[in-house]
């Protein structure tokens, strides 16, 4: 299994400024996921990050406001520009394991919010 | 549209037996996934069911049935570390994954 961190853990943040979270992965990993987890709710697929090239976002989110890098196998960022309180959540980075069963691992998860 | 459905809390007895199904419509199968998930915390891998049946590991099993669009998790001798949401989450044609919106599982002394 992969290990993964996020930075930051969590933060409080003004309407209107963006936040850049950063993901590591102790190892060379060819599938990254940015989740967001809103209280209660399960997890919601942003974006695919696709190293060499751009993300493949889901339906409802655009790059302009999840603008995500990744700069190599091991690492991932993902930021939340022109914050609003409604981008209040917890976002999630994962890695799809190599495998038949291709389960994914979670990082601990950035608790972010918006005031 | 793809769905999937799951009890949204649950409660039951430390040391008892507790069964969390899943029923989903999906456009394609390509197998289904449990995940567990503290409060507070990222979720963690359980159990993965491409086939029909019943998979056990230690006191967690899961069971399929692809006919019925269903499966189940079954947790034995229930412990107060139990206590968390069970995500249930199924593989579509495209690979992607659908996920439920979790039970929450309280678990009694």
């Amino acid at each position: 299994s992969a290990v993964i961190s996020q930075k930051p853990s969590r933060d409080i943040c003004q309407r209107g400024t963006s936040l850049t979270i950063q993901c590591q992965v102790d190892s060379q990993v060819t599938m990254m996921f940015w989740y967001r987890q809103q209280p209660g709710q399960s997890l919601t697929l942003i974006a695919t990050a696709n190293q060499g090239s751009e993300a493949t976002y889901e339906s409802g989110f655009v790059i302009d406001k999840f603008p995500i890098s990744r700069p190599n196998l091991t690492f991932s960022t993902l930021t939340v520009s022109n914050m609003s309180p409604e981008d209040s959540s917890i976002y999630l980075c994962s890695v799809g394991a190599q495998g038949p069963q291709n389960e994914q691992y979670f990082g601990p998860g950035t608790r972010l919010t918006v005031t | 549209g793809q769905n999937i459905d799951q009890p949204t809390e649950m409660t039951a007895t430390e040391g008892a037996i507790v069964q969390i199904n899943c029923t989903y419509q999906t456009s394609g199968f390509n197998g289904l996934f449990w995940y567990q998930q503290h409060a507070g915390e990222a979720p963690t891998f359980l159990s993965y069911n491409v086939l029909d049946g019943l998979e056990e590991k230690g006191r967690f099993s899961s069971f399929l049935s692809r006919s019925k669009g269903y499966s189940y998790l079954l947790l034995k001798e229930l412990q107060m570390k139990d206590s968390a949401s069970y995500l249930c989450a199924v593989v579509d044609s495209n690979y992607q994954l659908i996920w439920g919106a979790g039970t929450k599982l309280i678990i009694k002394p």
